[in-house]
């Protein structure tokens, strides 16, 4: 079946500029999970949903980070005001109990 | 902040070496520990889900245990092959929705 899939692949945006992540996730998993991986670093939890909520926003580095998610289905990651140090990998995961299943990745790069 | 530390951080073994990981992690407030196998290029999957103190999963070549008590997870791998080579995640789950990646064992087996 399908898996999670989120586009683009890859994106190369200048310092200051706004971007947005996609994240379709496996159809009927509730929870959804944004992460970021930064070079040289490990998986940084952003925030995840549990269907259209976001119960923990804990991990959004900055108030330019914002999420959500509608119909309990596709997500979206904006970024405003893009700094150098937002580029990363960032990965999406869905989960409809205990496993996550990743997504590829955007690989964000800020120049 | 809750620490999950994996080590080493990374590891060159020839192949047919058999080699091990150790994730450790908070022994207070555990739900579950999960590895996960990051091959470059591609998305995070997910090995193990292991939930009980004193478990031991397999799968192939591959295996796991856990010690809930003092808080550590070994990742063990017989007779490695070149195909093995990639970064193992480990997780460790403080509730069913809060996720909390180590930063990785990259393993590289030199054929």
């Amino acid at each position: 079946g399908a898996g999670v899939s989120q586009s683009p692949s890859n994106k190369v945006t200048e310092k200051g500029k706004d971007v947005e992540l996609r994240c379709d996730p496996i159809s009927g998993h509730t929870a959804l999970y944004w992460y970021r991986q930064s070079l040289g670093q490990g998986l940084e939890f952003l925030i995840y949903f549990q269907g259209n909520s976001a119960p923990d926003k804990s991990g959004l580095p900055s108030d330019r980070f914002s999420a959500e998610r509608t119909g309990g289905s596709v997500s979206t990651l904006t970024i405003q005001r893009t700094q150098q140090e937002d580029s990363a990998v960032y990965l999406c995961a869905s989960s409809p109990s205990y496993e996550q299943y990743f997504g590829p990745g955007t690989r964000l790069t800020v120049t | 902040i809750l620490n999950v530390e994996q080590s080493p951080q990374s590891l060159h073994v020839q192949e047919g070496d058999s080699t091990n990981f150790t994730c450790s992690f908070p022994s207070s407030n555990f739900y579950a520990l999960h590895w996960y196998r990051w091959e470059t290029a591609k998305s995070p999957e997910a090995l193990f889900v292991m939930t009980l103190n004193g478990d031991e999963k397999k799968k192939g070549r591959i295996s796991a245990t856990l010690n809930t008590k003092e808080g550590y997870s070994y990742l063990y791998i017989k007779g490695s092959q070149p195909e093995d080579s990639a970064t193992y995640l480990c997780a460790f789950i403080l509730s069913g929705n809060q996720f909390y990646f180590g930063t990785g064992t990259s393993l590289t087996v030199i054929p």
